[in-house]
């Protein structure tokens, strides 16, 4: 089935990296995506990556995908006050259009 | 300039109304979705178009129904609101041909039925 899971709270000190998890079941994904949303705004796309990828780097963001366990993680380096949000990650499901599957989000909390 | 674009951006209003939430995208992308957030933050899916035409239409109550009369803009009406509509609805919009499928969200909408 398509379940994709996330804990539900981060709270790190600023500076620290915050590595946020994510688990998927569908072993059909082909791209998975992180997204942030500040309180009361919409979904920002942050990174994504392909499936057959292990690592994709992007300035402060690490994304670590390891297949075989069907886990994704978000690693954020020298993590900010800015950088308190709620994190999502979604899979896209192959040969599904553009259906995204969404966890249920982390919220990060930067305490200074 | 803002890329996708929803109105309004808050809607109260009493059940067993209609309403109708608009969603435009600048980007010159051929696919747009509408997603419900309850408030628990849990993302969902509901409808996606692409090119006018609607291509997923996930379990969703008929009285929801999105029009698209161009390929910039996805619509969606709610006839007899009921309490259980009280969500945040967003628009977002892709490039079908780009294979990462990347999607940009509008702002969302906060509907609050009393």
């Amino acid at each position: 089935g398509e379940d994709v899971e996330q804990s539900l709270f981060l709270s790190v000190r600023e500076g620290d990296s915050s590595v946020i998890n994510c688990t998927y079941t569908d072993s059909s994904s082909t791209y998975l995506y992180w997204y942030k949303q500040e309180p009361g705004a919409g979904l920002q796309l942050l990174t994504y990556i392909f499936s057959n990828m292990d690592m994709k780097q992007d300035q402060r963001l690490t994304v670590l995908l390891n297949k075989k366990d069907k886990h994704l993680s978000l690693r954020i380096a020298d993590t900010q006050t800015g950088d308190s949000a709620i994190y999502f990650c979604a899979e896209k499901i192959y040969n599904q259009g553009g259906k995204l599957i969404f966890g249920q989000g982390t919220e990060l909390s930067v305490k200074p | 300039d803002t890329a996708v674009s929803q109105t309004p951006k808050y809607l109260v209003t009493q059940m067993g109304n209609d309403k109708s939430i608009k969603c435009e995208q600048n980007l010159g992308h051929d696919t747009m979705y509408w997603y419900k957030q309850d408030s628990k933050k849990f993302l969902k899916i509901m409808f996606s178009y692409n090119n006018k035409e609607l291509i997923i239409n996930e379990t969703v109550p008929n009285r929801f129904s999105p029009k698209s009369p161009d390929k910039a803009h996805l619509n969606l009406h709610i006839n007899s609101l009921e309490l259980g509509d009280s969500a945040v609805y967003f628009c977002a919009s892709s490039q079908e041909r780009r294979l990462t499928y990347e999607q940009y969200f509008g702002p969302g909408t906060r509907l609050t039925v009393t």
